[in-house]
């Protein structure tokens, strides 16, 4: 069963403007959420963090929002800029102590047009 | 501070062969995590290991799959047998003891 959900394979946007990556979740245990970009033949590099007792994390163009009543997660990146053009991975955690596994996505391919 | 590194980058193998992966984590890190990545699918936990620790094995196919972190030396996951479905990107990634996990370049795996 897919526990993280991400239902669009695909999206392109206009550099400048906001992209918005959405993410759903069904274990109600889980309590961290991780973004993660992915370049091919290459490794996931962390993004951006969120943890459940927040709503809502921002690190430079990076923005994660969390509603927990409707598990749903998504990133915000703005202004977008063609080296985004990546897939974005949206993983979770379901442990209160840390060093526990990742429950990935399947990704989202994200486009920038120039 | 050099990342998580992993070896070789590209692996293949003939059916019934066994196929090693070495993952060396980032200087501090004494977690590691290793991740099978099929084509068009996420990332799917397969173990977790402490330093000479078996953590948490619950992804592990139960046949042909092992893994561990020495005391010494790089994390190593060992496939047996090797058979065509356990082609995939294979990532290693390692935690200093908080939620983020950082990743390495992949192992990729074929198999003829």
């Amino acid at each position: 069963d897919q526990q993280v959900k991400q239902n669009s394979p695909s999206l392109s946007v206009q550099e400048g403007r906001i992209s918005i990556l959405n993410c759903d979740y069904t274990n109600s245990m889980f309590d961290y959420f991780l973004w993660y970009k992915k370049y091919p033949a290459e490794g996931p590099t962390f993004l951006i963090s969120i943890s459940s007792i927040k709503d809502k994390n921002e690190d430079g163009r990076f923005t994660v929002f969390l509603n927990k009543s409707a598990k749903h997660l998504s990133l915000h990146i703005v202004p977008s800029q063609p080296g985004d053009s990546a897939v974005y991975f949206c993983a979770a955690s379901a442990y209160s102590g840390a060093n526990s596994k990742l429950t990935f996505g399947k990704g989202i391919t994200l486009s920038v047009r120039p | 501070n050099a990342g998580v590194m992993q070896n070789p980058r590209h692996l293949v193998r003939r059916r019934g062969q066994e196929a090693r992966l070495r993952c060396s984590p980032m200087k501090g890190h004494s977690h590691v995590y290793w991740y099978r990545q099929l084509p068009e699918e996420g990332l799917k936990f397969m173990v977790y290991l402490q330093k000479e620790n078996i953590i948490d094995e619950s992804g592990m196919p139960k046949e042909r799959f092992s893994a561990e972190f020495p005391k010494e030396g790089p994390s190593i996951l060992r496939i047996q047998q090797v058979v065509r479905g356990d082609s995939a990107a294979y990532f290693c990634a390692s935690s200093p003891s908080t939620y983020e996990q950082y990743f390495g370049p992949g192992t990729r795996l074929t198999v003829t």
